[in-house]
């Protein structure tokens, strides 16, 4: 079955660095790929749908400019949390082709 | 709008006893349906879908899942829960033909020794 990779598992940045996620589908080509996130305790939100070769499309309320997705490769996806802050501290899940998820990352922001 | 209601935060059960989890849902039309297991600081492991045809679909490590569309319901079992099974399960649902996802709140599955 279809297998995604996420990497890294879990990150530490300072307050104003950024930090790039990155999403592999691994056995398959993946045109879309999904960007989750989850705060803790909480479900998962849908913040943005990444488009290979174009821009990704993202949910209403998520800003575009802290969150940069890149779809450069029907491989790979990355999301790149720019300046970022303690309230950007969460857990970071993407998904692809038949629901599957990756295994997620874990930003704290210090 | 779309929703996904699991009315359980918590759950206790024993050791070998059944397991019932609720999942309601309100949608448009009849859309894919899922669950998932999250374990602490893991990424969702997808135990079972529905998406059309048998109502009720078996899914991975036991469990199974049954659609009710009169009740907008798609609640999950195991007829016997084992400690591993201690974890987040998450009810999702999906627009048919698309991959983005809709999901509930969770429940959290404790199991008593």
């Amino acid at each position: 079955g279809a297998v995604v990779s996420q990497h890294p598992s879990r990150v530490i940045c300072k307050s104003g660095t950024s930090v790039k996620i990155e999403c592999r589908s691994l056995d398959f080509q993946a045109t879309t790929m999904f960007w989750y996130r989850q705060f803790p305790k909480k479900s998962l939100m849908l913040m943005a749908t990444s488009n290979e070769g174009s821009k990704a499309t993202y949910e209403q309320g998520v800003e575009k400019d802290k969150f940069l997705i890149n779809h450069a490769s029907l491989t790979l996806s990355t999301l790149t949390v720019t300046s970022a802050h303690p309230e950007d501290s969460s857990f970071y899940i993407c998904s692809a082709m038949d629901w599957v998820f990756g295994s997620g990352t874990q930003l704290s922001v210090l | 709008a779309q929703s996904v209601t699991q009315p359980d935060i918590h759950i206790t059960v024993s050791e070998g006893a059944s397991l019932e989890l609720r999942c309601n849902y309100s949608y448009g039309a009849t859309p894919y349906l899922f669950w998932y297991v999250q374990s602490p600081g893991q990424g969702l492991q997808l135990l079972l879908k529905y998406f059309s045809g048998d109502t009720l679909v078996q899914g991975i490590k036991g469990f199974e899942a049954e659609f009710k569309r009169s009740q907008s319901s798609f609640n999950l079992r195991k007829p016997s829960v084992h400690w591993s099974d201690a974890a987040e399960y998450f009810c999702a649902v999906g627009p048919k033909g698309a991959q983005k996802l809709v999901f509930g709140q969770g429940t959290r599955l404790t199991i008593n020794p």
